[in-house]
């Protein structure tokens, strides 16, 4: 298994323009997180999905950024108009549902937005 | 609710010595524990998980971990700590009613001195 694939790795990016993070689960992993970490704050669960439906999207910090799920196998978070405090590694994490496996995280994708 | 809680973010061991990175949790019904670590650059990875069965759960890279019911407590060690231990190291915890949604610890930077 390839594991979660995340794409791109690095994303340079200027202000105010539209930013697309990709992630590829493993397959029959049938929840997915998307995850914000920064020095500051953190490691942040963004939103939440469970057989591609968003269970839990409290932690997507305004209406700039959304994110999608159309099938099992794709997911999208999109930040529109992108900022410089939007600058992160955003990672995409799925699991399994029971047992309780952990989750697995992808490489992270790296957005600078200058 | 659950939470975590990691004493110490940030730990100092010098190379061959004991490490020790403290976690206690707080879960209303019995729960699943897990270790993850983040190299630098890197996603985050399991490292051992308590789910059922024997209480000390031994993990990848000589780690190991002890689930403490009366203390609530999920502590992290290894006997002997390798420079290429220095990373930062999260605890999670996951209620076994949940399915698989996990709620991480604040993260636990761990030094390796010469």
């Amino acid at each position: 298994d390839a594991g979660v694939i995340q794409s791109p790795r690095h994303e340079v990016t200027e202000m105010g323009q539209e930013v697309t993070l990709r992630c590829k689960p493993i397959s029959g992993h049938n929840s997915l997180f998307w995850y914000r970490q920064t020095m500051m704050r953190g490691l942040e669960l963004l939103i939440y999905f469970n057989n591609n439906v968003p269970i839990d999207d409290s932690g997507m910090p305004e209406d700039r950024f959304s994110a999608k799920m159309p099938n099992a196998s794709f997911s999208t978070l999109k930040i529109q108009p992108s900022e410089p405090r939007d600058s992160a590694v955003y990672f995409c994490a799925s699991s399994g549902d029971r047992p309780p496996r952990g989750y697995t995280f992808g490489s992270g994708t790296r957005l600078t937005v200058v | 609710a659950q939470s975590v809680t990691q004493l110490g973010s940030h730990v100092s061991v010098s190379e061959g010595a004991l490490v020790l990175l403290r976690c206690n949790y707080s879960s209303s019904v019995p729960p699943y524990l897990f270790w993850y670590v983040q190299y630098p650059n890197q996603g985050l990875q399991l490292l051992l998980k308590y789910t059922t069965g024997a209480t000390l759960v031994k993990g990848i890279n000589g780690f190991e971990a002890e689930f403490k019911k009366s203390e609530t407590s999920f502590h992290l060690t290894k006997p002997s700590a390798h420079m290429s231990d220095a990373a930062e190291y999260f605890c999670a915890v996951s209620k076994e009613t949940s399915g698989s949604r996990l709620t991480f610890g604040e993260g636990t930077q761990l030094t390796v001195n010469p």
